[in-house]
């Protein structure tokens, strides 16, 4: 199962909307892409899942070009409760590998 | 609706003593189930991961082990353990045919 390679940090104002990439370079056939996000003490959350194309539910969407290479979570318009860590780890048959993630902080 | 539970929350032990974590799921049948840990600021590192009952996949040579003597039954074990296996302990489950994991609240372990 392929790794995963996302920005470490990034800082955005409320109202914005906020684009998080990961990089899957290695990404198999049978290989999902999945996003969750984590509050600090707290088990991470399912946000998302596309295999490609785009996928969009009611709190985010998600881009993924032809080549499965890449994809981009989009939150849009972000509030104070968005801070938190979001990680994209590929869902093969049975494992994950989560890598570090992205600690988002969004600003008043 | 499917819930799954984790206890204890919070856990101090010294150095050398056993440990034994337990997870349940309910409201679904033969999930894949998984044990993880999450040391301070860090990602998650998957330790063990089980698709039925007494079928166990270790990802990580430690002092840990895992048991699933029921199909929503989870447990973590360790004979002795070790100032380095302090840490976030997530226990996380998937129903078959799905690729989205749902995870417990976590029990936070203090080695001293």
């Amino acid at each position: 199962l392929a790794k995963t390679t996302q920005p470490i940090s990034m800082d955005s104002y409320e109202g914005q909307e906020v684009n998080i990439t990961c990089s899957h370079n290695n990404i198999a056939t049978n290989d999902y892409i999945t996003w969750y996000q984590q509050f600090p003490s707290q088990g991470p959350r399912f946000i998302i899942q596309g295999y490609k194309t785009k996928v969009t539910n009611e709190v985010a969407s998600l881009f993924i070009p032809a080549d499965r290479k890449s994809s981009t979570l989009s939150l849009p318009r972000v509030s104070l409760s968005d801070t938190a860590v979001y990680y994209c780890p590929l869902s093969g048959t049975y494992k994950y590998i989560f890598g570090t993630g992205t600690r988002l902080k969004v600003l008043a | 609706s499917q819930t799954i539970h984790q206890w204890p929350a919070t856990l101090v032990q010294p150095v050398g003593s056993p440990l034994s974590l337990e997870c349940t799921v309910e409201g679904t049948s033969n999930p894949n189930l998984y044990w993880y840990r999450q040391a301070a600021g860090r990602g998650l590192q998957l330790l063990f991961y089980s698709v039925g009952i007494g079928q166990i996949s270790s990802e990580v040579p430690q002092n840990l082990s895992a048991s699933r003597p029921q199909d929503r039954q989870f447990i973590l074990s360790s004979k002795k353990l070790l100032l380095s296996d302090s840490g976030f302990y997530l226990c996380a489950w998937r129903g078959t045919g799905t690729y989205e994991q749902y995870f417990g609240p976590g029990t936070r372990l203090t080695v001293t």
